[in-house]
């Protein structure tokens, strides 16, 4: 089972910052499989980021994925209100599919 | 994104199973995934819609069977011999291959109580 570390577990930054979220994986993740989820309190995950790079339909390109092998980003440009909650990588192509733990962004 | 539709709220004793429901036609792949209060989202399994080859999580290998009902275009997850740890909120996701789970549903909550 591939582990996914996302790091930290939680960033205290300003609306307007630059946020740089980790996901390092114990083997190598192909990256058409690495995908980035939000989740904001008392809904379901949304899809951001897929094939690690790829922004899903009607996500803002202030959202951006990056990576290969076994690290992963997600870069929030500029953070804006709606933005602080929870942020997961998920790995779907060897099985079985794992999830990070997750990243909560607050507000500093 | 279309919301999938999923069955509403159950409430369970101990050692009994529960059958979520999921509609989602069209897409190529459906997962399921549980999160339970205030913690992180844990992965149970998946199906391929075309094929219907299943693939579990460890910790519910032998307890859990994803199935696809072709004529109603209905994804299901049964969890046997409950407990109280498996109070959860239960979502499926579908989508595309290689396109990541973009579609949700709303989730179902599980309650597992004596």
């Amino acid at each position: 089972e591939i582990v996914l570390t996302q790091s930290p577990g939680t960033l205290s930054l300003s609306p307007g910052e630059r946020a740089t979220l980790s996901c390092r994986a114990s083997q190598s993740v192909s990256s058409i499989y690495l995908g980035w989820y939000q989740q904001k309190p008392g809904q379901a995950p949304r899809l951001l980021i897929y094939g690690a790079s790829s922004r899903a339909t009607g996500i803002p390109d202030r959202f951006s994925g990056s990576g290969s092998g076994t690290d992963f980003t997600l870069t929030i440009s500029r953070l804006e209100p709606e933005d602080f909650v929870v942020y997961y990588c998920q790995q779907y192509g060897s099985a079985p599919a794992t999830f990070g733990q997750g990243t909560k962004v607050e507000i500093k | 994104q279309m919301q999938l539709v999923q069955s509403g709220p159950e409430v369970k004793k101990p050692g009994t199973s529960v059958k979520v429901a999921c509609k989602a036609s069209g897409f190529s792949a459906v997962q399921w995934v549980r999160q339970a209060r205030g913690q992180r989202l844990e992965w149970i399994g998946w199906i391929a819609v075309a094929s219907g080859i299943t693939n579990y999580a460890q910790n519910f290998q032998g307890r859990v069977t994803i199935t696809w009902d072709m004529s109603t275009g209905t994804a299901y997850m049964v969890l046997s011999s409950l407990r109280s740890e498996d109070t959860a909120v239960y979502y499926c996701a579908a989508g595309y291959d290689g396109s990541g789970y973009l579609h949700w549903g709303q989730g179902t909550l599980v309650t597992v109580s004596s």
